[in-house]
């Protein structure tokens, strides 16, 4: 099906373990995003993406790690995971056809240890 | 730089009322883009509607309305006719252009929406 999916969609781990959270969408839209959602918070831009093997660091980039190699998938991985990062993560994407609008996927649920 | 603010953690509205949900803004930049997005307790963001920063019109989608004030740095959501579906977390957003160089989506913290049958 055409859309932004994310895998897994619930994931535990503990601290110290090395997480991926992974983000495919087959729009082929320029650009992607990682958030975090904390209560209190709202979403925070963690990572984004202009196109494939460009990333740039948003407001919470400490702790996780991007790639873009292509244009449909934005893996984020938490290279050594704490507890602080237990929070629900979702991917979107948008194109650069004018239009400005985020789509997101269905959301990630990490609970760390 | 830019900051997006909901005042309202918490609103309520009885079934086929009419309730608005305010957010306002910050930001030095002429043109931009203003969204407010659904959350329902499946956690699927959903948007609702968005507006363009040059266009005086304000936009709609169906019992969705937004009162933009660009002097002000107002944007308020109205909901008519609430239903219970309507029941969700709002979040309103702000994005610059492409032509100021970032695409960055600034959040607010949300307002929950409660109806009441």
């Amino acid at each position: 099906d055409a859309g932004i999916t994310q895998s897994p969609r619930y994931k535990i781990t503990e601290t110290g373990r090395q997480v991926t959270l992974m983000c495919h969408q087959t729009w082929s839209h320029s650009y992607m995003f990682w958030y975090r959602q904390d209560l209190g918070h709202g979403l925070r831009l963690i990572y984004y993406s202009a196109a494939a093997d460009i990333t740039d660091k948003g407001e919470v980039p400490d702790g996780y790690v991007v790639s873009r190699s292509k244009t449909e998938n934005f893996p984020l991985t938490l290279e050594s995971a704490t507890r602080s990062q237990t929070s629900v993560y979702f991917c979107a994407s948008s194109d650069s056809g004018g239009r400005e609008t985020q789509y997101f996927g269905p959301g990630t649920r990490l609970l760390v240890l | 730089a830019q900051t997006v603010t909901q005042s309202q953690p918490e609103m309520s509205v009885q079934e086929a009322e009419t309730v608005t949900l305010s957010c306002t803004y910050d930001t030095s930049e002429s043109d931009y883009y203003l969204f407010w997005y659904k959350q329902p307790p499946s956690r699927q963001m959903i948007l609702v509607i968005r507006q363009e920063a040059y266009k005086q019109q304000n936009a709609t989608e169906n019992r969705f309305s937004v009162n933009f004030q660009k002097a002000a740095k107002s944007f308020s959501l109205k909901i008519s006719d609430s239903q219970l579906g309507d029941a969700a977390m709002y979040f309103c957003a702000y994005r610059d252009t492409f032509t100021s160089g970032t695409y960055k989506y600034i959040f607010g913290t949300g307002t929950r929406l409660k109806v009441l049958a």
